[in-house]
């Protein structure tokens, strides 16, 4: 089964800021990759999805992620933040086998500070 | 923009209660799935739903859960009596067929408090 680790759980920086948040997954083959964000007191949303070619990838409200295979990882990037951008950050994982499932992270609670 | 719904928002109820969770997915999908998220832990895959089915279930999907599609429309989670761990945010979350198959689409969820 696939599982994905993000670290530094609680990221708190400025405006104009850049933002980098990590993501490693564990699963010997194809995978699909996906950050989801989650606005206070509103539900998941899609920012942005790998499924194959380029491995940077480009979302919305202006961040991207790049697929580094060789790493097992699907960072997340934005690089200059605005106080908008307040919210929870999950990358999630699933494989084009199975149901579809996917497997979340545990989230980055990133706070930005006007 | 279609979104996926869910009712209640919140839902509270006494320990030992039945619990059922509602969601309305978008019109056509075909997949369909509850995850769940425990307050500091991460999402977790619950159960998902195709053809009028269960297609996969984790270990997390007991004896005490079950789901349901009772029209063309409604997509629940029942508890059949709930425990004080079952306490979380759960997610109906619905996704369509070809390209738009890996793309799962959530709802606000339902916060569950289990007294």
């Amino acid at each position: 089964a696939q599982s994905v680790s993000q670290h530094n759980h609680h990221v708190i920086l400025s405006e104009a800021a850049s933002l980098e948040l990590g993501c490693n997954y564990s699963y010997g083959g194809t995978v699909n990759l996906f950050w989801y964000v989650q606005y206070p007191g509103q539900h998941l949303q899609l920012l942005l999805k790998y499924f194959s070619g380029d491995p940077l990838v480009k979302g919305i409200k202006g961040f991207e992620a790049e697929f580094i295979k060789s790493k097992f990882s699907f960072n997340l990037r934005k690089p200059s933040v605005q106080w908008s951008d307040t919210a929870e950050y999950f990358c999630a994982v699933n494989t084009n086998y199975g149901n579809n499932r996917l497997a979340f992270g545990k989230g980055n609670q990133v706070v930005v500070i006007p | 923009e279609p979104e996926v719904t869910q009712t209640p928002s919140h839902q509270v109820t006494q320990m030992g209660q039945e619990v059922i969770l509602r969601c309305v997915p978008i019109s056509n999908h075909l997949y369909f799935y509850w995850y769940r998220q425990i307050l500091g832990q991460k999402v977790e895959f619950l159960v998902s739903f195709y053809n009028n089915e269960i297609s996969e279930k984790s270990e997390i999907f007991d004896d005490q859960f079950s789901v349901e599609r009772p029209d063309g429309s409604n997509f629940t989670l029942k508890i059949r009596s709930t425990k004080l761990e079952d306490s979380a945010m759960y997610f109906c979350a619905s996704c369509g067929w070809g390209e738009r198959y890996n793309e799962q689409f959530f709802g606000p969820g339902t916060r569950l408090t289990v007294l």
